[in-house]
């Protein structure tokens, strides 16, 4: 079977940076995504790691250890705009490619 | 369109009722997901529609739901004789394929409410 595992909720400070985990299990896995979400919003796409290492895309990187099965998404000077819902999301072989979504991390910020 | 289009954005119903929600991918997008998303929580799989090979349907939760795809564009995610338990936002998202690092777009989707 394939299962996410990401932490329900993370609360930190404006400005500061935050880490948030995901760790899955899958067959034939192809690579990790994440994605954002505003309350009454739709998911957004943030990023997307096939391989092992660290992608910046501005304020947001996102890392993957194929070996550990382990990836995190890392905010950096987080802004009020950034609360929101965070999703993990794996592509795999086993699943036709198809997305597999964690439950979702609720990150808030406090001033 | 741009992007992907659900309709209707909000749809009121009484139990028991037959609904119908629709979603306009992408133009070109082979790949084509719904969602099921309730309060508060994460993204519930319905199906999968990939280009012209049968449809994933291991998500659909009873025989009342069913989706169709024609022509390989429009969706149509039907629910029969609604429950008060099917309240919730329905998404849909499409994206291109082969290229499975693409990522998936997705409409503001139907919040469904049955009463």
């Amino acid at each position: 079977g394939q299962s996410l595992e990401q932490p329900s909720e993370v609360t930190a400070v404006e400005g500061a940076i935050v880490q948030i985990n995901c760790t899955y299990q899958t067959s034939g896995f192809y690579g990790l995504s994440w994605y954002q979400q505003h309350d009454g919003g739709a998911p957004t796409f943030l990023s997307y790691n096939a391989l092992d290492g660290l992608e910046e895309t501005g304020r947001f990187s996102s890392f993957l250890s194929r070996s550990d099965s382990y990836g995190y998404l890392l905010l950096q000077e987080l802004q009020m705009k950034d609360s929101a819902s965070y999703f993990c999301a794996v592509t795999a072989t086993e699943s036709n490619y198809q997305l597999i979504w964690g439950a979702g991390t609720k990150l808030i910020i406090k001033p | 369109g741009a992007g992907v289009s659900q309709s209707p954005s909000n749809k009121v119903t009484e139990k028991g009722k037959d609904v119908e929600l629709r979603c306009d991918p992408i133009s070109g997008h082979t790949a084509l997901y719904w969602y099921r998303q309730s309060l508060g929580q994460g993204l519930e799989f319905l199906i999968y529609f990939q280009g012209n090979s049968a449809p994933d349907k291991s998500g659909l939760p009873s025989d009342r739901f069913s989706a169709e795809r024609t022509g390989g564009s429009v969706s149509t995610l039907t629910i029969q004789r609604t429950q008060q338990e099917d309240s919730a936002v329905y998404l849909c998202a499409s994206s291109s394929r082969p290229r499975v690092d693409t990522e998936a777009f997705f409409g503001q989707g139907t919040r469904l409410t049955v009463v």
